[in-house]
């Protein structure tokens, strides 16, 4: 079974309005994390944020939050405010502890934002 | 200086020959990894160490092996490259707690 799932390939939205990127994800371990992960075309992997699954609040990262939904197992990335440069492919991942703390990746949405 | 260093950023390589990916980091980092990224794949990982006595496999292990040489190196060599490893390769660092990894900038590999 997988263990992140992102069903939204692509995602279009207008610069300046506000985007959700679906991830859901798939464990037993009562202790895990989650990221996501910006890639641009040149390809490297820029951290955004992270929320443990402990944690009571949803994590916020300047434009960045998450949205996360313990019980439905979901920890959706909204951006708010798009920019021209939030344009690239987006990775939700999760680490288990009780898998040695790997790290699990879904396959990703390409963002494309319009001015 | 980057945290997580790796040479070469690209390589194209023939069939048959063996090939080095190496890595490097100033985190000071115990956990590193070895990722592989194929279009529309995500991120697999091939090989992990926990430190420099412990190495274990990934998903995707096979064809691939790992040296860790201290903490701060981690190398993945391709032993026999064939033409369906050419992908873009990702070496990647973390604390003990794995609040996050760190990635390298990626090398491009490809096998003519």
């Amino acid at each position: 079974a997988q263990k992140i799932t992102q069903t939204q390939p692509g995602m279009f939205v207008q610069e300046k309005e506000a985007v959700t990127l679906d991830c859901t994800y798939d464990t037993s371990d009562p202790s895990y994390g989650l990221f996501w992960y910006k890639q641009p075309s040149s390809g490297e992997m820029i951290f955004l944020i992270y929320q443990g699954s402990y944690d009571q609040q949803n994590a916020t990262e300047g434009r960045y939050s998450l949205n996360f939904q313990k019980a439905r197992k979901s920890a959706n990335l909204v951006i708010s405010a798009s920019q021209l440069g939030d344009s690239a492919m987006y990775f939700c991942a999760m680490r288990e502890v009780n898998t040695g703390n790997q790290f699990y990746f879904g396959t990703g949405t390409s963002l494309t934002v319009i001015p | 200086d980057a945290d997580v260093t790796q040479t070469p950023r690209n390589r194209i390589t023939k069939t048959g020959k063996r090939i080095m990916l190496e890595c490097s980091q100033t985190k000071g980092h115990d956990r590193m990894y070895w990722y592989r990224q194929d279009p529309g794949l995500g991120l697999q990982l091939i090989y992990y160490s926990f430190d420099v006595k412990d190495i274990n496999k990934g998903e995707i292990s096979d064809g691939y092996s790992v040296s860790r040489q201290a903490q701060a190196k981690f190398s993945l060599s391709l032993e026999s490259a064939i033409p369906n490893q050419t992908a873009l390769y990702f070496c990647a660092t973390s604390d003990n707690l794995g609040v996050e990894a760190f990635f390298g900038q990626g090398t491009r590999l490809t096998v003519v």
